[in-house]
């Protein structure tokens, strides 16, 4: 069965450090893949999407993301991060042929000022 | 981007009443629906998917008689929680797609927060 994991519950970093946060997918194939942000009181916004091609994904807000086939993985980061970056996390994978979304179980990221 | 509406935000009931949660899209025609469940520090998880004029279609485990779903138009979707009980409490999701295509973006709304007492 296909499932989404993110090893990390809670990220702290300081506001100006970098950031990873990490995602694992189990796929027999290659999966669509996306990353979520959710604040309070806000919907899930859409950061990057992976279908395919180049594995490194510009996002909006100065997020990236890194697909790598060999590691199951999909990691996101950010060069710097910014204290109305802190928020909760999701990695999702949307396996081909179906629509539906398998979401991790979310990071939450705190940020020191 | 798309914008996504539900309505209420909160809402806390007695048990045994039922409750009914709206889903809107705002700015586009959502010919999908999905709504989703989430528990605190726990993952989303879908429940069931309702096209435009059709019955839901209901994961495994997700009791339909308990979880009415309602999409009569390509802006609205409701969720009515049948004789809600405690266990029911928790955070509902929905989203919204505008197409077929199975990779289309889904856009979400802010969630309801069920508490039922």
């Amino acid at each position: 069965a296909q499932s989404v994991t993110q090893p990390d519950i809670h990220i702290t970093v300081s506001e100006g450090a970098s950031l990873e946060l990490r995602c694992n997918y189990s796929y027999g194939a290659t999966p669509y893949l996306f990353w979520y942000v959710q604040s309070p009181g806000q919907g899930l916004q859409l950061l990057l999407k992976y279908f395919s091609g180049d594995t490194l994904v510009q996002g909006i807000k100065g997020f990236e993301a890194e697909f790598k086939r060999s590691q199951s993985s999909f990691n996101l980061r950010k060069p710097s991060v910014h204290w109305s970056d802190a928020a909760e996390y999701f990695c999702a994978v949307v396996t081909s042929g179906t629509y539906k979304y398998i979401f991790g179980t979310g990071t939450r990221l705190k940020v020191l000022a | 981007g798309a914008v996504v509406s539900q309505h209420p935000s909160r809402v806390i009931c007695k048990s045994g009443t039922s409750v009914k949660i709206e889903c809107r899209s705002l700015d586009f025609q959502a010919t999908t629906m999905f709504w989703y469940r989430q528990f605190p520090k726990q993952s989303l998880m879908l429940m069931a998917t309702s096209n435009e004029g059709s019955k839901a279609t209901y994961e495994q485990g997700v009791e339909k008689d308990k979880f009415l779903i309602n999409h009569a138009s390509l802006t609205l979707s409701t969720l009515t929680v049948t004789s809600a009980h405690p266990e029911d409490s928790s955070f509902y999701i929905c989203s919204a797609r505008g197409s077929l295509a199975a990779l289309e973006t889904q856009y979400f709304g802010p969630g309801t927060r069920l508490l039922v007492l």
